[in-house]
């Protein structure tokens, strides 16, 4: 079966500046995750959904960070305006409902604020 | 609220000798545990996971953990390295009934030499 895909794969931008990230998720996974991985970091949840539905986003910085799943299928992860804090790997991953199947991720989107 | 701790952040071995990578949780309720690794530049991938039954859980490449309730321990192991197992490992811990809510450890980083 086909991965979890995500792009860019990198990113540079300006401080200030937006940026945007696009995942989708491996057919029929229903719940979709955002984590943000800085570097030496372990994965730090953004945002889950199940279908287009959001279940938890308490972690997402919401003056700064968006994210959405239209049609509960691919999604968009958002920054604006980005800090040099936001320099990290966003992941993205999707899995069936339930906690015990583990999650697919996809390789990421490395973003550099500078 | 769930937690992660990985006791070690680096790991260094040489070829073919056993390596054991701890990790320990806390939690006032039953737990699903998993370990995922993550080789340089991609998303992580899950190893292997314990959900209930046999306290030793068998994985792909070789690796194995053991899951202690009374010491809220779940090491990762392997009897014999390889240079490819060089990446970065993450523990990390559901909550059952946390709408598949996972939280992950720091991560530790073993490093095989010849």
């Amino acid at each position: 079966e086909a991965g979890v895909a995500q792009s860019p794969r990198y990113k540079i931008i300006e401080k200030r500046q937006s940026v945007a990230f696009w995942c989708n998720p491996i057919s029929g996974h229903a719940t979709l995750y955002w984590y943000q991985q800085i570097l030496g970091q372990g994965p730090k949840l953004l945002i889950q959904f199940q279908n287009n539905g959001v279940v938890d986003d308490s972690q997402l910085p919401k003056d700064r960070f968006s994210a959405e799943r239209l049609k509960g299928v691919d999604s968009t992860l958002k920054i604006q305006p980005a800090k040099l804090e936001d320099s990290a790997v966003y992941l993205c991953a999707s899995s069936l409902p339930g906690g015990w199947y583990g999650y697919t991720f996809g390789s990421g989107t490395r973003l550099t604020v500078v | 609220a769930q937690s992660v701790t990985q006791l070690d952040s680096q790991v260094p071995v040489f070829e073919e000798a056993p390596v054991e990578l701890r990790c320990n949780y806390s939690s006032s309720v039953s737990v699903y545990l998993f370990w995922y690794v993550q080789y340089p530049n991609q998303g992580l991938q899950l190893l292997l996971k314990y959900l209930s039954g046999s306290t030793l859980v068998k994985g792909i490449n070789g690796f194995e953990a053991e899951f202690n309730k009374s010491q809220t321990s779940f090491h990762l192991r392997k009897p014999s390295v390889h240079i490819s197992d060089t990446a970065e490992y993450f523990c990390a811990v559901s909550e059952i009934a946390s709408y598949d809510k996972v939280i992950f450890g720091p991560g530790t980083s073993l490093s095989v030499s010849p």
